[in-house]
């Protein structure tokens, strides 16, 4: 079956560091990927996708890159902020029939940012 | 903007109750889905409906049911609520044109204390 692996926080950085979350998969086929973000008290919220091999996705100064090869999907943000402080999941969603929108979650990680 | 609407943000219950979640959202989309947010373990997919009375069961559905009666409602139903049920239940729906990438449109989230 599918699955997603995410690196196992929590992670804490001081404001302007640089900032990577490893996310790897299991998948049959070509799933699209997608990252999610959770701020404190909300729900999910999509921070960006890639429905493609090579693709980048990319929003509000984070990217990631769809690398079949390795299967992973790493997030990275050159310089965080304290307002980046939340949870953060690496998705897939598999393609084709009623497989529309039923993504798999990683189990999140949790990250802050400190002054 | 997309809106998912859940009925209630803080539950309370005893064991043995029944529960009622409620999920509306605003912008036609075909799909609904529950998911179940646990720490530790991501999101897991306890059922969703990909059309008016239609449903399947998720990777969870153990110990709930679901009703789907109009297109923008989508119930979660714990007929007899135990302690292990404690959690975070999270609604989101997705278009099927959207849905060919998955992006999933989410609600605030229920937290749900069964005592």
């Amino acid at each position: 079956g599918n699955s997603v692996t995410q690196m196992e926080g929590p992670v804490t950085l001081s404001e302007e560091a640089f900032l990577t979350i490893n996310c790897t998969y299991t998948a049959t086929g070509y799933p699209s990927l997608f990252w999610y973000v959770q701020y404190p008290g909300e729900g999910l919220q999509l921070l960006l996708k890639a429905t493609k091999a090579d693709d980048k996705g990319s929003n509000k100064g984070f990217e990631a890159t769809y690398r079949k090869e390795t299967t992973s999907f790493h997030l990275e943000k050159g310089s965080v902020q304290v307002s980046d402080s939340a949870v953060y999941f690496c998705a897939l969603s598999p393609r084709g029939g009623t497989s529309y929108g039923k993504l798999t979650f990683g189990q999140g990680t949790i990250l802050t940012v400190h002054p | 903007d997309v809106k998912v609407t859940q009925s209630s943000r803080y539950l309370v219950k005893r064991t043995g109750e029944k529960v009622f979640l409620e999920c509306v959202q605003d912008m036609d989309h075909e799909n609904m889905f529950w998911y179940r947010q646990d720490p530790g373990l991501g999101l897991r997919l306890i059922y969703f409906s990909y059309d008016v009375k239609m449903k399947e069961k998720g990777d969870i559905p153990e110990g709930y049911s679901v009703s789907r009666e109009k297109k923008e409602r989508f119930s979660l139903i714990l007929e007899s609520a135990s302690t292990n049920q404690t959690s975070m239940y999270l609604c989101a729906s997705s278009s099927n044109y959207r849905g060919l990438t998955g992006e999933l449109f989410f609600g605030e989230g229920s937290r749900l204390t069964v005592l």
